[in-house]
């Protein structure tokens, strides 16, 4: 089957940096994505990496490597707006591109 | 662009009632998707509709319906309500898979 595993919950000050890992088990798929869910909110997408290697998008940085079955969302100067749920999700190849998703990572900023 | 609607944002409904939940896109997408979401549960697949003219089961289809009625709209029945169904649904749109757009969400109790 197909599963992704991630921590459930993360605490960090503002300014720190932190990652949130993912590791997966799939027999293929596109890419891995990030999305971040504030409480009472919907999903919001953040990054997507079909190739291995890291990509930029601000203050927030995404990896992957397909070798180790594995990624992580780095995002760096926390701020308190960035406490919220995040969500890694892989699109399987030949499934009509669903989204298997992982349970989550709640992350707690504080002062 | 609205984006992804959803009504209504929230519902209570007795045990045995019947409703159905709207999501219409502006995006021109032609995958729409349908997941619930409980504490701690994550994201989980209800049905998807890679196309216009098709529909497929997710990972939780039991007790549900849908219907995609054209290109922007895809509705989600719930025949007949029972408690288990208490959650929070959303739909999503996306054209190339990786990245998916959701709607607010409806919050829905069955008593």
């Amino acid at each position: 089957g197909q599963s992704l595993e991630q921590p459930s919950e993360v605490t960090a000050v503002e300014g720190a940096i932190v990652q949130i890992n993912c590791t997966y088990q799939t027999s293929g798929f596109y890419g891995l994505s990030w999305y971040q869910q504030h409480d009472g909110g919907a999903p919001t997408f953040l990054s997507y990496n079909a190739l291995d290697g890291l990509e930029e998008t601000g203050r927030f940085s995404s990896f992957l490597s397909r070798s180790d079955s594995y990624g992580y969302l780095l995002l760096q100067e926390l701020q308190m707006k960035d406490s919220a749920s995040y969500f890694c999700a892989v699109d399987g190849a030949g499934n009509n591109r669903k989204l298997i998703w992982g349970l989550g990572t709640s992350l707690a900023v504080n002062p | 662009n609205a984006g992804v609607t959803q009504t209504p944002k929230f519902q209570v409904l007795k045990t045995g009632q019947s409703m159905t939940l709207q999501c219409a896109q502006d995006m021109n997408h032609n995958s729409m998707y349908w997941y619930r979401q409980d504490p701690g549960m994550g994201l989980r697949l209800i049905y998807y509709s890679a196309s216009e003219g098709t529909t497929d089961k997710g990972e939780v289809p039991n007790g549900y319906n849908v219907s995609r009625l054209n290109k922007r709209e895809f509705s989600l029945r719930l025949e007949s309500a029972a408690p288990s169904q208490t959650s929070v649904y959303f739909c999503a749109s996306s054209e190339f898979g990786e990245t998916q757009y959701f709607g607010p969400g409806t919050r829905l109790l069955v008593l």
